[in-house]
C-alpha cells in the first residue's frame, strides 16, 4: 500500500538554528499538508499546499516556517530560527485530488520528532 | 473556532468492547473520522463518517453519530491486544472549500489481557 514517509524519524538542533523536515507524499497525490503536535497536545494544521502554492495556513504557520516542493517527490518544511517552543512531532499528509471525498482523505507519514535543546 | 474533545484513556480488557467518545463543536462538520496512531507510526485513518448518516459499521468497529448532541462514538468489538494505539476523532466543514480537520488530543487505549 502507498505511504507517506518523513525523514528524518527523530531531529535534534540547537536553538536558533535552521531545519528542513522532509516528506514524500504519496505519488499521485496533489494537496500536502503539514501538522504538528506537542507531546500532550492536540495536532494541530500548519499549512497545506497545492499547485505549487500555500493554499491555506494556520497562526502558526509565521515568518519562520517555509514549506517547498524542490522537485517531483519530496515536500519540505523549513523552521528558520528553531525556538524552544518548536519541539514537537510534524507529521506531514497528503491527499487525492477528485471528488470532495478524496481531498478530504489524509494519509499521514509516521512524524518527524523535533527536539530543540 | 472549532473544538473537539475526547477522553485521555480508556482501558479494557481483551475481548471486551471498546467505546471511545468525540465531542465537537462545529454544526457544519460534513465528515467525522477516526484515526488510529500505533507506537511509532503516523496517524492511519480508520474509518469516517458523513454528517447525514446516523452510523457505520465496518468488520468489528461501529461508529455512531448523533448529530444533535455533537457526539460521535467508536466502538470496537472483541477488542484485541493489537488495537492498543491512540485514538483520534476529527471533523472536517462543510463550509468555505477547507478540507482541514480539526483533531481532538487523542485516546489512548490500553488492552490487556
Amino acid at each position: 500500500e502507498p505511504e507517506v514517509t518523513q525523514t528524518p524519524s527523530h531531529q535534534v538542533t540547537q536553538m536558533g538554528q535552521e531545519v528542513i523536515l522532509r516528506c514524500v507524499p504519496i505519488s499521485n497525490h496533489l494537496y500536502f499538508y503539514w501538522y504538528r503536535q506537542i507531546l500532550g497536545q492536540k495536532v494541530e494544521f500548519l499549512v497545506s499546499f497545492y499547485n505549487n502554492e500555500i493554499s491555506e495556513k494556520s497562526e502558526i504557520f509565521d515568518d519562520q516556517f517555509s514549506v517547498e516542493r524542490p522537485d517531483g517527490s519530496n515536500f519540505t518544511l523549513k523552521i528558520r530560527s528553531t525556538k524552544l517552543e518548536d519541539s514537537a512531532m510534524y507529521f506531514c499528509a497528503s491527499s487525492a485530488t477528485g471528488n470532495v471525498l478524496a481531498k478530504n482523505i489524509q494519509y499521514f507519514g509516521a512524524g518527524t520528532r523535533l527536539s530543540v535543546l | 473556532g472549532e473544538d473537539v474533545e475526547q477522553s485521555l484513556f480508556l482501558s479494557v480488557r481483551e475481548g471486551d468492547s471498546s467505546v471511545i467518545n468525540c465531542t465537537y463543536t462545529d454544526s457544519s462538520s460534513t465528515y467525522l473520522y477516526w484515526y488510529k496512531q500505533e507506537p511509532g507510526a503516523g496517524l492511519q485513518l480508520l474509518t469516517y463518517i458523513f454528517s447525514n448518516m446516523d452510523m457505520k459499521q465496518d468488520q468489528r468497529l461501529t461508529v455512531l453519530l448523533n448529530k444533535k448532541d455533537k457526539h460521535l462514538s467508536l466502538r470496537i468489538a472483541d477488542t484485541q491486544t493489537g488495537d492498543s494505539a491512540i485514538y483520534f476523532c476529527a471533523e472536517s466543514p462543510a463550509s468555505g472549500g477547507s478540507y482541514i480537520p480539526t483533531f481532538g488530543r487523542g485516546t489512548s487505549l490500553i488492552v490487556h489481557p
